[in-house]
């Protein structure tokens, strides 16, 4: 089952272009909302995290937008640079729970020049 | 501090063979969690441990995997015997405490190849 989806699986954005991923999720016990990135032969590495008592947090060029009702959040990077080429993964877990982590399938982004 | 440290970084092993791999959580840490990484499957939480204690192995996909954590600084996933289908990469994270919100950080993974 499912219990992190995630679109678009691939994704392609011009330099300076903004660059939106969703995700949705399931189990209403989530309260933990990371976004991960991982670049090609390393492992994924925290980017930004929300917690659902608020709707938005921003850090630098990096803004998540959470939905609690609608059980949906993103990922938008403004004015996207190539070096933001990288896989995203959204996560989700439950309070308590340290970092047991239920993932999205990933989202690869592109960002050309 | 090193990070998470991972060996071997890639492996190739013939099917029905054992394969074992290895990970050094950050010092200080108290969980450490095993990830399978596939294009089909994305990342799925194999075991974790909690002061070196199996808490959920729920995730391990069948008897043939087996993990353990005899300290705090060293744990081993071992596939016995291997299949084309384990075929994967494989992560170790490690972070600290068992509170809300904790940080997980990752090890540069282990590419295996089963033949």
């Amino acid at each position: 089952q499912q219990q992190v989806k995630q679109s678009p699986q691939s994704l392609i954005v011009q330099k300076g272009g903004i660059s939106i991923i969703n995700c949705a999720y399931e189990n209403t016990a989530f309260d933990y909302f990371p976004w991960y990135q991982q670049f090609p032969g390393k492992g994924p590495a925290l980017l930004i995290a929300i917690r659902p008592d608020v709707s938005e947090k921003k850090e630098g060029r990096f803004t998540i937008s959470f939905n609690k009702s609608a059980k949906q959040f993103s990922l938008h990077i403004m004015d996207s640079q190539p070096g933001d080429s990288a896989t995203y993964f959204c996560a989700a877990n439950r309070g308590g729970t340290a970092s047991k982590l239920t993932f999205g399938t990933g989202t690869r982004l592109q960002v050309t020049l | 501090d090193a990070g998470v440290i991972q060996s071997p970084r890639h492996e190739v092993t013939e099917m029905g063979q054992e394969v074992t791999l290895r990970c050094k959580p950050i010092s200080g840490h108290n969980s450490l969690f095993w990830y399978r990484q596939t294009m089909m499957r994305g990342l799925e939480l194999l075991i974790y441990f909690n002061n070196n204690v199996p808490i959920d192995d729920s995730g391990m996909p069948e008897d043939r995997f087996s993990a353990k954590m005899p300290n705090a600084s060293f744990s081993t996933l071992k596939i016995q015997p291997s299949e084309p289908r384990d075929s994967a990469v494989y992560f170790c994270a490690s972070s600290l405490g068992t509170g809300r919100n904790t940080e997980a950080f990752f090890g540069q993974g282990t590419r295996l190849t089963v033949v």
